[in-house]
């Protein structure tokens, strides 16, 4: 069963546009969720996060926006780059639970010159 | 700054074989993770464990055993390969601590002949 889902599977913009990735979780108990960046041949690594009492988390050119009542969260890329190329993976955990941190299925980003 | 470090690289074996990925982590993290990354399906968590000696199953755990001998090091066994588990294998730690950022080692790619 996937409690996070993302979408769409895989993305191709423009240098200088806007990316706009989503999720949506079902467990209303999730509290805490990150998005993880993933270059080829790498592990993931942290991007950026938000916790539930937030609506908006921003990062430089990366913003992430939480909405409880419909359980969706997206990730804004504004001034894409061919460097952000890469696989972003939304999350879901229970911050301080169980330690168990869910993951969607991944959106592959192509930012093209 | 820590590290994870994941052998063999790649790993190629039999339909049937038995097969141990390994996991090493610098950071003096409490709790590490093994997942199971497949194209189009994000990141499954197969096991964790909090503390040394402990264990946890996550959502993919048949087919495999885990093992966490000491603070810094987590294995994973696959029981008995086969070919349609062919994917990369990411391990993964954190500290028990408020943060709740994963940390990735670079991946294990497991290929079944």
């Amino acid at each position: 069963q996937q409690q996070v889902r993302q979408s769409p599977q895989s993305l191709t913009v423009w240098e200088g546009g806007t990316t706009v990735l989503t999720c949506s979780y079902e467990d209303s108990t999730f509290n805490y969720f990150p998005w993880y960046q993933q270059f080829p041949g790498e592990g993931p690594a942290l991007l950026i996060s938000i916790l539930s009492v937030s609506d908006k988390k921003e990062d430089g050119r990366f913003t992430t926006f939480f909405n409880k009542r419909e359980k969706k969260l997206s990730l804004h890329i504004i001034d894409s780059q061919p460097g952000d190329s890469a696989t972003y993976f939304c999350a879901a955990s229970v911050a301080g639970g169980s330690a168990k941190l869910i993951f969607g299925e991944g959106t592959k980003l192509t930012v093209s010159s | 700054g820590g590290i994870i470090t994941q052998t063999p690289k790649f790993l190629i074996g039999q339909e049937g074989q038995k097969l141990t990925l390994k996991c090493q982590q610098n950071f003096n993290h409490d709790t590490m993770y093994w997942y199971r990354q497949d194209s189009g399906k994000g990141l499954r968590l197969i096991y964790y464990s909090i503390t040394e000696n402990d264990l946890q199953k996550g959502d993919l755990s048949e087919g495999y055993d885990a093992s966490r001998e000491k603070k810094s090091s987590f294995s994973l066994t696959v029981t008995s390969a086969q070919k349609n588990e062919m994917a990369v294998f990411l391990c993964a730690s954190r500290d028990r601590g408020s943060a709740e950022t994963l940390y990735f080692g670079s991946g294990t790619r497991l290929t079944v002949l």
